[in-house]
């Protein structure tokens, strides 16, 4: 089976900008999470979803916004990019139990 | 509050050497417990998981983890390192019901050859 697949893999921006993330689950995962890594913070959690349901939110500006397509795919847009939303953005998927895989990222640079 | 605490940032273990990463939680029910590995630019990896049961988990690539509920702690351990470990290990945890991991902030493991 293929793993999580994520696009692109690198990403460059300015302030202001606005950016989409892809991430294509494992298949038939129906879950997909998002986190954000950087060095100061670690991994946060953004956001997760199911079914094309967001089921739980992180604590992250309304800037950041996700959502669910029919066949699991997902995607993630940050609008109005700050310089301090430079990160490598991780997504996840997920089958029935707690047991998550990752993909390998999107390093996002903004300048 | 649930938490997860990693408090060694760097290890540094020569080639061979045994090899224990810490990793201590706060949280009020039994949680469900992962570690996972980064290689620099990657994503991350699967180590090992535990959710019931037997309190010792064996993982991929020679890893080990014991679940010790009066210690509050998950810690992993490899008997012999290779060169190849050389990443960052990530403790995390969830519980049943609830879609969100709390991470732990990492340690980087050196292995000298």
């Amino acid at each position: 089976k293929a793993g999580v697949t994520q696009t692109p893999r690198y990403l460059i921006k300015t302030r202001g900008q606005q950016v989409t993330l892809s991430c294509s689950p494992i298949s038939g995962h129906r879950s997909v999470s998002w986190y954000q890594q950087t060095p100061g913070q670690g991994l946060q959690f953004l956001f997760e979803y199911f079914s094309e349901t967001q089921r739980n939110k992180g604590n992250f500006p309304g800037r950041f916004s996700g959502r669910q397509f029919s066949n699991s795919r997902s995607e993630m847009n940050v609008s109005t990019l700050e310089l301090g939303d430079s990160a490598l953005y991780l997504c996840a998927s997920r089958l029935a139990d707690n047991e998550q895989f990752f993909g390998p990222g999107t390093r996002l640079t903004v300048l | 509050a649930q938490s997860v605490t990693q408090p060694d940032i760097h290890i540094t273990v020569s080639e061979g050497a045994s090899l224990e990463l810490r990793c201590n939680y706060s949280y009020g029910a039994t949680p469900y417990l992962f570690w996972y590995v980064q290689s620099p630019g990657q994503g991350l990896q699967l180590l090992l998981k535990y959710f019931s049961g037997d309190t010792l988990v064996q993982g991929i690539k020679g890893f080990e983890a014991e679940f010790k509920r009066s210690q509050s702690s998950f810690n992993l351990r490899k008997p012999s390192v290779h060169w190849s470990d050389a990443a960052e290990y990530f403790c995390a945890l969830t519980s049943s019901g609830t879609y969100k991991y709390i991470f732990g902030t990492g340690t980087r493991l050196k292995v000298l050859a």
